[in-house]
């Protein structure tokens, strides 16, 4: 099956850094998804990105689909503490079916105060 | 708005047990689906559903079964529980599929099976 590997697994930062983090595929990607978890509840989309090289913005959250296909990263700016949580990426192959999502292991993000 | 609604919160079961967890939504969503969260592996899809009377699997099947008699209800149903489904499971749905439309989750049900 579709292979995702997200790096880092975790990371501690200060209020108001930058963070960036990224996700690899095994094969070719048609659409690529970031999703957040707050603590106790389901994931949430945050940025939906469909074509090779797209650059899309949400608030103090950039992310961008690599232009090989097989790589996205999302960066957040000027982190606050409501930034704490798992951020996922996600995605559809071109092996997949349309209705099958895969998603990656999760970047646990700590911000501290 | 309700969204999507899962219940039980938190389960605990002894091994061979069987049980139901279900999923309601009220967006009038045509597709569902049911994840699984385990530490360091991310949300592995379950199973899903495209529209009412019709279901697939996901990545991880075995041991779990669906049905979607209507469009607003799909339930997971655990027939004879192993330690091995010890998880969190979320129930997500969106309007026509994952890709054209946002998941939007459930607050997950915590199952511990002992």
């Amino acid at each position: 099956g579709q292979q995702l590997n997200q790096s880092p697994q975790s990371m501690f930062i200060q209020e108001g850094e930058d963070v960036s983090m990224n996700c690899t595929s095994s094969s070719i990607f048609n659409t690529w998804l970031w999703y957040k978890q707050d603590p106790g509840e389901g994931p949430v989309l945050l940025i939906a990105l469909y074509k090779a090289g797209e650059l899309t913005s949400n608030g103090r959250l950039t992310a961008q689909f690599g232009i090989t296909r097989k790589d996205s990263f999302l960066n957040i700016s000027a982190s606050i503490p409501s930034d704490v949580g798992i951020y996922f990426c996600a995605g559809q192959g071109r092996e997949t079916s349309g209705s099958r999502l895969t998603f990656g292991e999760g970047t646990q993000l700590t911000v501290n105060p | 708005n309700a969204g999507v609604t899962q219940t039980p919160k938190f389960q605990v079961l002894k091994t061979g047990q069987s049980m139901t967890l279900q999923c309601a939504q009220d967006m009038n969503h045509e597709y569902m689906s049911w994840y699984r969260q385990d530490p360091g592996m991310g949300l592995r899809l379950i199973h899903y559903s495209v529209g009412a009377g019709i279901t697939d699997q996901g990545e991880v099947p075995n041991g779990y079964n669906v049905s979607r008699s209507t469009t607003e209800d799909f339930p997971l149903r655990l027939l004879s529980a192993a330690p091995s489904q010890t998880s969190v499971y979320f129930c997500a749905s969106s309007r026509t599929g994952p890709f054209d439309s946002p998941l939007h989750f459930g607050n997950g049900t915590r199952l511990t099976v002992t």
